[in-house]
């Protein structure tokens, strides 16, 4: 399996549910990063949580990170039809100076209204 | 808040052409870098950009592939001779960290490059 494996690939959920993705990823990393990409635009920074962490809050966003299982989850509450997008993990991986995030494959959520 | 800013947003080319894309990056970031998107697949790392060398670059940047930053501001990503599996969205980011501080990356917008 490569770096950064998410599941589900495609989540489709109502507006109002929670939503939950996570990621794998195989290597020791810096810190782990949630992207947001709207269909065919650019990448926007959700938020991110340093490998000494364990969990941090923005918003309604919660993010969980065990480094044992080397795993991530993103949580969205209360989800809204603006939601609609990829959400992609990415873990900060390398020594300072050189170091490069590696994305997943994402998971293309739909919030039905 | 601070953007980085690419150019064009969408660029058609002839294979065999040569292609720039530019970007400018935050002005007191450090770390700069190009990623390419081919439609419905993963963001992937081409190369990294740090105290004006590349310190890394990724088995995609071959030859055909060069970065430069001609002033302090401009970042650009050439492509000499374009194939057409060089088809895709290109992300410029850049990214402030110094000591401990984390920062995440800031991408800009993406161009599309089309090669035809």
């Amino acid at each position: 399996s490569q770096q950064g494996e998410e599941d589900p690939q495609a989540l489709s959920i109502q507006e109002g549910e929670n939503a939950t993705m996570n990621c794998s990823y195989k290597t020791s990393i810096n810190n782990l990063q949630w992207y947001r990409q709207n269909s065919g635009r650019g990448l926007v920074h959700l938020i991110l949580i340093r490998s000494n962490e364990r969990e941090k809050h923005s918003g309604r966003l919660r993010v969980t990170l065990d480094t044992s299982k080397k795993s991530s989850s993103l949580l969205i509450t209360a989800s809204r039809a603006a939601d609609t997008a990829s959400y992609f993990c990415a873990t900060d991986v390398g020594i300072q100076g050189a170091q490069k995030l590696v994305f997943g494959q994402g998971t293309r959520l739909t919030i039905n209204p | 808040e601070p953007e980085v800013t690419q150019t064009p947003s969408h660029q058609v080319t002839q294979m065999g052409q040569e292609v720039i894309l530019r970007c400018v990056p935050i002005s007191n970031h450090l770390y700069f870098y190009w990623y390419r998107q081919i439609l419905g697949q993963k963001v992937e790392f081409l190369v990294s950009f740090y105290n004006n060398e590349i310190s890394e670059k990724s088995e995609i940047f071959d030859d055909q592939f060069s970065v430069e930053r001609p002033d302090g501001s401009n970042f650009t990503l050439k492509i000499r001779s374009t194939k057409l599996e060089d088809s895709a969205m290109y992300f410029c980011a850049s990214r402030r960290s110094t000591g401990t501080v984390v920062n995440g990356y800031t991408f800009g917008s993406g161009t599309r490059l089309t090669v035809v």
